[in-house]
């Protein structure tokens, strides 16, 4: 079974620093991750993908992430937020095998402070 | 543009009243899936479809049917609306079964069941 964790339900940063939101995944193969942005009365919006290869993938607006296959991680970061990023954010995992069905965790709010 | 269209954008039922959710895109894409977003739950999987004329289940499939008569449209049905049915859905689509793209949204349907 797939599943996906996101510890934090919320998350503040202030203006300027670095931002991680964090989740961690359970497949019982190789994983394709992603990581999603919603922002209010809207559709998800794709950020970023690891898929295989380097394991720091970079994304759109200046987001990026690293995969770490030991601890099955794939943390969300950003050297520098901006208020707009203020959004629910959600990772996402499937096993590289079977249908293309993506396993959601239940979301991060990050809320940049300015 | 190009993209997942969803209609109606709001709509309120009453128990026991049927409805559809109308999805489709333009994208020629072959796999569309519906999902619903409820707080503290994240995006939960309804139905999908890898190309016309199949359809599954995903994890909360009870009380909903779909169908894929063609490549463009995957319209979600409401049997006997529940309250517990009340939610945000979003229709997905991408290209294939085995492609690395993401999934492409739908800018949601907000439900209530009275």
């Amino acid at each position: 079974a797939q599943s996906v964790a996101q510890p934090e339900d919320q998350v503040n940063v202030a203006e300027g620093n670095p931002l991680t939101v964090k989740c961690t995944y359970s497949v019982s193969g190789n994983p394709y991750l992603f990581w999603y942005v919603q922002y209010p009365n809207r559709g998800l919006q794709f950020l970023l993908k690891y898929i295989t290869g380097d394991n720091l993938v970079k994304g759109s607006y200046g987001f990026e992430a690293e995969f770490n296959k030991s601890q099955t991680s794939f943390h969300l970061k950003k050297p520098s937020a901006l208020v707009s990023d203020s959004a629910l954010y959600f990772c996402a995992v499937r096993e590289q095998t079977g249908a293309n069905n993506l396993f959601f965790g239940t979301g991060t709010r990050l809320t940049v402070i300015p | 543009n190009a993209g997942v269209t969803q209609t109606p954008k709001f709509q309120v039922l009453k128990t026991g009243q049927s409805m559809t959710l109308q999805c489709a895109q333009d994208m020629n894409h072959e796999y569309m899936s519906w999902y619903r977003q409820d707080p503290g739950m994240g995006l939960r999987l309804i139905h999908y479809s890898v190309g016309a004329g199949i359809t599954d289940q995903g994890e909360v499939p009870n009380g909903y049917n779909v169908s894929r008569s063609t490549t463009e449209d995957f319209p979600l049905r409401l049997l006997s609306a529940a309250p517990s049915q009340t939610s945000v859905y979003f229709c997905a689509s991408s290209y294939s079964g085995t492609d690395t793209y993401g999934y492409t949204f739908g800018s949601g349907t907000r439900l209530t069941v009275v």
